[in-house]
């Protein structure tokens, strides 16, 4: 399985800003997925981020709001913009790689705006 | 459209005991993978076990092993010798095997269980 990290681990953030989270893999991964999850619920999948192309979005979420990059195999980010209370959740990252079927989470970010 | 169905929001076991948590799907696919996740307070989600829908024998990991019932559409979660650290939400999720590019999970709303001394 992959190893994934992400930064920040959480952080406190001011409405109107914005906050760039990244994540990155120890191996080369096919598909990255990202994810809002509010305490204590379910997993909302927000976009699929694939190498060299543009980031699938679910639908309610735009590009304007959640832009994604995704340079390389390895790492990708995640920006969520112009942040209201509204975006306070966690946010995890995910990979699967090659033919596996298998997703793989990284530990999250919890994000809090005020 | 496929969805996943947890109907216990929270269960409860005594340590050591068994405990069985419920998850049901809907899909017109033939094929397909089922999950179950373990999120702990600490938040990082684990993955647990995993069903292909083309065999027929259960999958076992250690203490956890499931009872795939692939006409009824089930795919239950039996915890056998529960220990503190089995603590956590418990998500169910599915993914279509001919998913091409769109290899996305679908979720239930979890369980959470805890574990009693």
């Amino acid at each position: 399985s992959a190893v994934i990290s992400q930064k920040p681990s959480r952080d406190i953030c001011q409405r109107g800003t914005s906050l760039t989270i990244q994540c990155q893999v120890d191996s080369q991964v096919t598909m990255m997925f990202w994810y809002r999850q509010q305490p204590g619920q379910s997993l909302t999948l927000i976009a699929t981020a694939n190498q060299g192309s543009e980031a699938t979005y679910e639908s309610g979420f735009v590009i304007d709001k959640f832009p994604i990059s995704r340079p390389n195999l390895t790492f990708s980010t995640l920006t969520v913009s112009n942040m209201s209370p509204e975006d306070s959740s966690i946010y995890l990252c995910s990979v699967t790689s090659g033919n596996s079927y298998e997703q793989y989470f990284g530990p999250g970010t919890r994000l809090t705006v005020t | 459209a496929q969805t996943v169905t947890q109907s216990q929001p929270e269960m409860s076991v005594q340590e050591a005991e068994t405990v069985t948590l419920s998850c049901t799907y809907d899909t017109s696919e033939s094929d397909y993978y089922l999950f179950w996740y373990k999120q702990p307070p600490s938040r990082q989600m684990i993955l647990v076990i995993r069903q292909e829908a083309y065999k027929q024998q259960n999958a076992t990991e250690n203490r956890f092993s499931v009872n795939f019932q692939k006409a009824a559409k089930s795919f239950s979660l039996k915890i056998s010798d529960s220990q503190l650290g089995d603590a956590a939400m418990y998500f169910c999720a599915y993914r279509a095997l001919n998913a091409g590019n769109n290899r996305k999970l679908i979720w239930g709303l979890g369980t959470s269980l805890a574990v009693n001394p």
